[in-house]
């Protein structure tokens, strides 16, 4: 089955600063990836995806990354502000089947002032 | 979007009982998910919620302890049987259209004592 690996784990920058997030995946037949902020006791919200046919995808501050062949993809956060402070999880899903995600394991961002 | 209302949000129970958590989607979805969220630790996937038959339960899961319903497109329903304090922990319905993103219930805050 598909397994997903995040780093790093705590990610601390100040603000203004860019942050980066990387995730590997195991699973070829994956081609959807998408990206979740949870805030503390808030449920996770999507914050941008990206499907196994494009290697590159923006959103005002925020882009995802892909490299397929690598079978690892990244989320870029520009210009961070105290409010992108939260646990960041990347996940991966085939859209075949039951098209569960897989979640990596998080990153905790925090965005000092 | 999808709206999911999850409830109960939190319940404090005692060892050897049996929870029930429900789960409401506002349009009618594809697919329905349960996960498990340890504190401070990534969403672990339990089972895919199938309309009108049996649940598929990821490894580590077993109908006995987390049997599942879903009698129709909207909803379902995660019990948690015989627990003990490893039970402990926050309980997710997440919901998903056919190729779309997927949208996560508020979440149950289960204590066992």
């Amino acid at each position: 089955g598909e397994n997903v690996e995040q780093h790093p784990s705590t990610l601390s920058v100040q603000e203004g600063d860019s942050a980066v997030i990387k995730c590997t995946y195991s699973d070829s037949a994956s081609n959807y990836f998408p990206w979740y902020k949870q805030e503390l006791g808030k449920r996770p919200q999507l914050i941008i995806d990206i499907r196994s046919n494009v290697g590159e995808k923006k959103d005002q501050r925020i882009a995802v990354t892909l490299n397929k062949t690598a079978k690892h993809f990244s989320l870029h956060i520009t210009e961070t502000q105290p409010e992108d402070s939260a646990v960041y999880f990347c996940a991966a899903s085939p859209n075949t089947g039951f098209q569960k995600l897989v979640f990596g394991t998080g990153t905790r961002l925090l965005v000092s002032p | 979007s999808a709206v999911i209302s999850q409830k109960p949000s939190r319940d404090i129970c005692q060892r050897g009982t049996s929870l029930t958590i429900q789960c409401q989607v506002d349009s009618q979805v594809t697919m329905m998910f349960w996960y498990r969220q340890q504190p401070g630790q990534s969403l672990t996937l339990i089972a895919t919620a199938n309309q009108g038959s049996e649940a598929t339960y990821e490894s580590g899961f077993v109908i006995d302890k987390f049997p599942i319903s879903r009698p129709n497109l909207t909803f379902s329903t995660l019990t948690v049987s015989n627990m003990s304090p490893e039970d402990s922990s926050i309980y997710l319905c997440s919901s998903r259209g056919l190729n779309t993103e997927a949208f996560f219930g508020q979440g149950t805050r289960l204590t066992v004592v």
